[in-house]
Order: structure tokens, then sequence, then C-alpha cells
């Protein structure tokens, strides 16, 4: 596709309910990053994936979020059990860096929105 | 860790410039971004500094200075359109971006 996509636009999750989101990055993109972004705030860093390792996983918040990429392609971030706290815009990004250069930006998705209830 | 600051909120008129700053504290730096959010949209790439001095794209400019860990963004001739927060980001070491809280800025007629 023409840009890094995300399903759902938006979820609603009764608390304790497991969720699934999904993130296409753009075709041929070696890293992928997962960003959560809370009301008014700027995105905080979830993980990072080059190819389909994952190669940073320290912005997770606790065992109840897992991400995977097996593929290297599509990736999906999973919350087990959610919590109000949850709450948030989960913003996908890829880039085509392969970590030798600096200056390559990100392309962001337009993000799912999810709403615990 | 990453310390990244800005201000929470600017208002401007219509046609006017506007400046706004960015002061990080990192640990490795591999180049400074700023992104442009809409409301409900996703950030979409401005500008990317990894030397010192001025970079002028169109009505959008940034300037960085390493030593002091600052850089800003200039807005001129601003638009209605040009409503919307703006991230500065901090690349470190391992590829990874961090963003500072945004700055929400207003255009007002």
């Amino acid at each position: 596709g023409a840009g890094v996509s995300q399903s759902p636009r938006y979820k609603v999750a009764k608390r304790g309910q497991d969720v699934a989101l999904r993130c296409d990055p753009i075709s041929g993109h070696v890293s992928l990053f997962w960003y959560q972004q809370a009301l008014g705030q700027g995105p905080e860093f979830l993980t990072y994936f080059q190819n389909e390792a994952q190669l940073d996983k320290s912005g997770l918040p606790s065992d109840r979020f897992f991400a995977e990429r097996p593929e290297g392609s599509v990736s999906t971030l999973k919350i087990q059990r959610t919590q109000q706290e949850d709450s948030a815009v989960y913003l996908c990004a890829s880039s085509s860096n392969r970590g030798r250069a600096t200056n390559e930006k990100l392309f962001f998705g337009s993000g799912t929105q999810l709403s615990v209830l | 860790g990453q310390n990244i600051d800005q201000p929470t909120e600017m208002t401007a008129t219509e046609g006017a410039i506007v400046q706004i700053n960015c002061t990080y504290q990192t640990s490795g730096f591999n180049g400074l971004f700023w992104y442009q959010q809409h409301a409900g949209e996703a950030p979409t790439f401005l500008s990317y500094n990894v030397l010192d001095g001025l970079e002028e794209k169109g009505r959008f400019s940034s300037f960085l200075s390493r030593s002091k860990g600052y850089s800003y963004l200039l807005l001129k001739e601003l638009q209605m359109k040009d409503s919307a927060s703006y991230l500065c980001a901090v690349k470190s070491a391992g590829n990874k971006l961090t963003f500072g809280g945004g700055t929400r800025v207003l255009v007002k007629p």
C-alpha cells in the first residue's frame, strides 16, 4: 500500500478483555515501531523491530503487552486483560532504515484508538 | 535516559511567525526531528537536523545547537491549516526516536 495501515481504527474493550491491534507497514520497510499516545501527549515508545527481530521492547509497560512480527512485515500488538489505563491511541510507524542512516524518517499510520470501559 | 521539553501550547495570529523551542538531554544523539500532527491524524515529517545550524524548507525552518541541547521550529506566514501539534523528537543510539510532549499551536484569524 501507499502508507502505513492500522486496523481497527477504533476499538472499545471491556476491562479484562484481550485485544489485538494490527499494523501493515510500507512494503519493503525493514524497521517497525509501536508507540502509545495518551490524549494531549507526545507518542511514547513501546517496541521496535528490525525485520522479524524485536530489538528493543523496553517501552512495553507490563507483561500484559506483547508484540510480534513473525514474517518481518505485518505486526500485531496484543494487550491481555486490558485495564482502563491502557486507553490511548496506539501508533505504528515504519522506515526503510537498516540502522545505518540516521536521517531516515518514520512514516506513521493513523493509529488505533483503544477505549477500555 | 531521555528528557525532551517543549511548551504545551502557543497561540498566534494568521500571517504571523511562531517559534517553538525544544530542549533535550539524551544519552546519545543521532539527530533531531520535527513532526506535525493534526488532531486524530498521523504525525507527518517536517524536518531533520543533525548538524548545528538552520535548515530552511519553505515556510518552515528548524535550528539546532548540539552544545546547548536546543532546537527550534520556526513557522512563518502562519495559515489556519497550521493549527496542529508540533512534536520534537530525538534519535538516540539503536535507531530509537523519543518524542517530547508536543506543542499545540492555535492559529487565530
